[in-house]
């Protein structure tokens, strides 16, 4: 079956620096990819939509400066945290849908748990 | 917009108990209805799935129902296993494939032996 990959499965990082976590269809493309947050014992909120070839489309509280969304091939999308502070640390879990699937469900990753120091 | 309310957790049951996690959704347009399921430390795993009113998915024993009249998409289980244990949301999307979901705030199953 369809399967999204994520990584890394978790990093940990220093204030100030930036952090790319990729996120890869293996056996499908993917013209769209969804990237979501987690916080401890919260909902997933829907951050972005990735879009092949063009820009991302954030939701709306979303700083797109800050996290910077690359869909640069069909296979992949990358969620960059610029100048991480530790209020970024959080769970972060991106999904895609194989094409011409309709209401199909869409697939996650494992996600990346993120914690900033 | 959309939103989605489920009960809040955790709900601890004994092995063997029935299980309803009530969900209930308001949405523009005609949403498709999910359960997911997180297990600790793990991603989400589609649970199952309705597109259309009076839809009913099934999987690994959990039922859901979705009730147009009601707004509603409760997941039950006759009789529940110990691995049942995990974080289950409730899910809607109103675009298909094209729209990311719009997700409950989860529930908290466990299950003792």
């Amino acid at each position: 079956g369809a399967v999204v990959s994520q990584h890394p499965s978790w990093v940990i990082c220093k204030s100030g620096t930036s952090v790319k976590i990729e996120c890869r269809s293996l056996d499908f493309q993917a013209t769209t990819m969804f990237w979501y947050r987690q916080f401890p014992k919260q909902s997933l909120m829907l951050m972005a939509t990735s879009n092949e070839g063009s820009k991302a489309t954030y939701e709306q509280g979303v700083e797109k400066d800050k996290f910077l969304i690359n869909h640069a091939s069909l296979t992949l999308s990358t969620l960059t945290v610029t100048s991480a502070h530790p209020e970024d640390s959080s769970f972060y879990i991106c999904s895609a849908t194989p094409p011409r699937t309709g209401n199909s469900p869409l697939h996650f990753g494992n996600g990346t748990r993120l914690t900033v120091t | 917009g959309n939103s989605v309310t489920q009960m809040e957790g955790p709900v601890t049951l004994s092995e063997e108990a029935f299980l309803t996690i009530n969900c209930t959704y308001t949405a523009t347009g005609y949403p498709s209805l999910f359960w997911y399921v997180q297990y600790p430390g793990e991603g989400l795993q589609l649970l199952l799935k309705a597109t259309k009113a009076d839809d009913k998915g099934s999987n690994k024993g959990f039922e859901a129902t979705y009730r147009k009249e009601t707004t509603s998409f409760h997941l039950e289980k006759g009789s529940v296993q110990v691995s049942d244990s995990a974080v289950y949301f409730c899910a809607l999307t109103t675009g298909g494939g094209a729209d990311g979901l719009t997700f409950g705030k989860g529930t908290h199953l466990i299950i003792q032996p």
